[in-house]
């Protein structure tokens, strides 16, 4: 069992918006802003999309965007797109365990 | 431009030993640090160790203490993941990642293509 809650599954279609959401702690997300998002595709390694709760790496597209209340943190994904279609992952530092990961979410792109 | 490059792909028996690698390229002086992300099939992610290609400092997740040796050769820039005894249950994808700045609370901005590893009879 992952130490952060993510549904297994979500859909949406081309254009539409996604969350996805990761509930955790006050021990993690709740206490720190070290969020992070990654998205897989399978048979390849993650990449980072999101980190520090809402920031951006240089080249991930301003459709991804993250938040945090309280001890959820969230990921949307604006104007769905077919390339957007993977597993995603949260993370979070955490107190007596450094990274904690979810258990990942399966993005379907209709 | 930092860059891993992780060793190739494993099959072993239970009981036996193995050594994975994961040479780095491109750090920065102040940040050499490497981690190991577990990722067994179909599952998520999980966070085994990590080390300071620099001085070798290691920390290890709970779970995983005494499981793994993460160690390194730092005239290689190589950071190595050990088992001295696998088991069927370490049948997995380990990937090694970099935090970003080197702080424990960073994100993994470049990783490994991944080592897959089968234990089995």
């Amino acid at each position: 069992q992952s130490a952060l809650t993510q549904p297994a599954s979500v859909s949406g279609s081309p254009g539409q918006s996604i969350t996805i959401s990761c509930t955790g702690s006050s021990s993690d997300i709740g206490y720190y802003n070290y969020v992070s998002w990654y998205k897989q595709h399978p048979g390849t390694a993650p990449k980072l999309m999101i980190y520090d709760v809402s920031d951006r790496p240089s080249g991930v597209p301003d459709r991804f965007s993250g938040s945090k209340s309280g001890n959820t943190a969230s990921l949307t994904i604006s104007g769905l797109q077919a390339e957007d279609e993977a597993d995603y992952y949260c993370s979070s530092y955490a107190t007596s365990t450094s990274v904690v990961f979810g258990g990942g979410t399966k993005l379907t792109v209709l | 431009e930092v860059q891993l490059v992780q060793s190739g792909e494993e099959v072993k028996k239970p009981g036996e030993s193995l050594r994975i690698s994961c040479k780095g390229s491109g750090f920065s002086r102040t940040n050499q640090w490497i981690s190991w992300v577990r990722q067994m099939p179909g599952k998520g992610l999980e966070l085994m160790g990590r080390i300071d290609l620099s001085d070798s400092i290691t920390n290890y997740s709970p779970s995983f203490q005494g499981h793994v040796t993460i160690s390194a050769d730092k005239s290689l820039s190589t950071a190595y993941l050990q088992w001295s005894s696998l088991t069927a249950s370490d049948t997995a994808i380990y990937y090694c990642a970099r935090p970003r700045s080197g702080w424990e609370s960073d994100p993994f901005d470049v990783w490994g293509q991944g080592t897959a590893v089968t234990v089995s009879s």
